[in-house]
């Protein structure tokens, strides 16, 4: 199972845009990356997942290098609500989810 | 659709003794992973039930068990409670499909405390 490494901890301030960046080096081919979002006493969230390039929803955007080793979250304008954990998965979907630490964001007013 | 429901939201036991946690998969998903998260650390994977068979296991020693039924609702039973059993268990279902993880569904939890 494929395991990823990122960040302990942030800190930004209300309005200001935060990327998150996530290593993977044993990524398969069959693997997507994939993002939850957990805030405390709750069930993670998803977020955005993608395989290469780049993916953009409402609430944020993915970026993926094409040798796909890492990637970069990205929140834009964050907010008070945005203070939780994020975790980076990589996955095929039919393998269990492998969780690590996660990073720790706090949004400052 | 309806999504992921865990009963209790939060139990109290003694050590030693046993407890069962339920879990409702949300409608279309046939796979259920079980999870435990210690206060500031990531979900731990338990194991996943697919087909009402056990599909994968972590290191959790046998006193971990479940059961998955018919309709892919899911049970988690725990023997021999110890202090460090004291967590948040989280239950997941999914389609079970190869898209990746954005599929799984969480639960808001148990919150489990032995004493």
């Amino acid at each position: 199972l494929a395991k990823t490494t990122q960040p302990i901890s942030m800190d930004s301030y209300e309005g200001q845009e935060v990327n998150i960046t996530c290593s993977h080096n044993n990524i398969a081919t069959n693997d997507y990356i994939t993002w939850y979002q957990q805030f405390p006493s709750q069930g993670p969230r998803f977020i955005i997942q993608g395989y290469k390039t780049k993916v953009t929803n409402e609430v944020a955007s993915l970026f993926i290098p094409a040798d796909r080793k890492s990637s970069t979250l990205s929140l834009p304008r964050v907010s008070l609500s945005d203070t939780a954990v994020y975790y980076c998965l990589v996955g095929d979907g039919y393998t269990p989810l492998v969780f690590g630490k996660g990073t720790r964001l706090s949004v400052i007013a | 659709e309806t999504g992921v429901t865990q009963s209790p939201t939060h139990l109290i036991k003694t050590r030693g003794q046993q407890v069962t946690l339920r879990c409702s998969s949300q409608s279309g998903h046939n796979t259920v992973s079980w999870y435990q998260q210690a206060l500031g650390q990531g979900p731990q994977f338990i194991f996943q039930y697919y087909r009402e068979e056990e599909n994968g296991r972590g290191n959790f020693p046998p006193r971990f068990s479940g059961l998955q039924f018919p309709n892919y609702s899911s049970e988690l039973n725990v023997n021999a409670l110890e202090l460090d059993d004291s967590a948040l268990y989280l239950c997941a279902s999914s389609p079970r499909e190869g898209t990746g993880a954005r599929g799984y569904t969480f639960g808001s939890g148990t919150r489990l405390t032995v004493v």
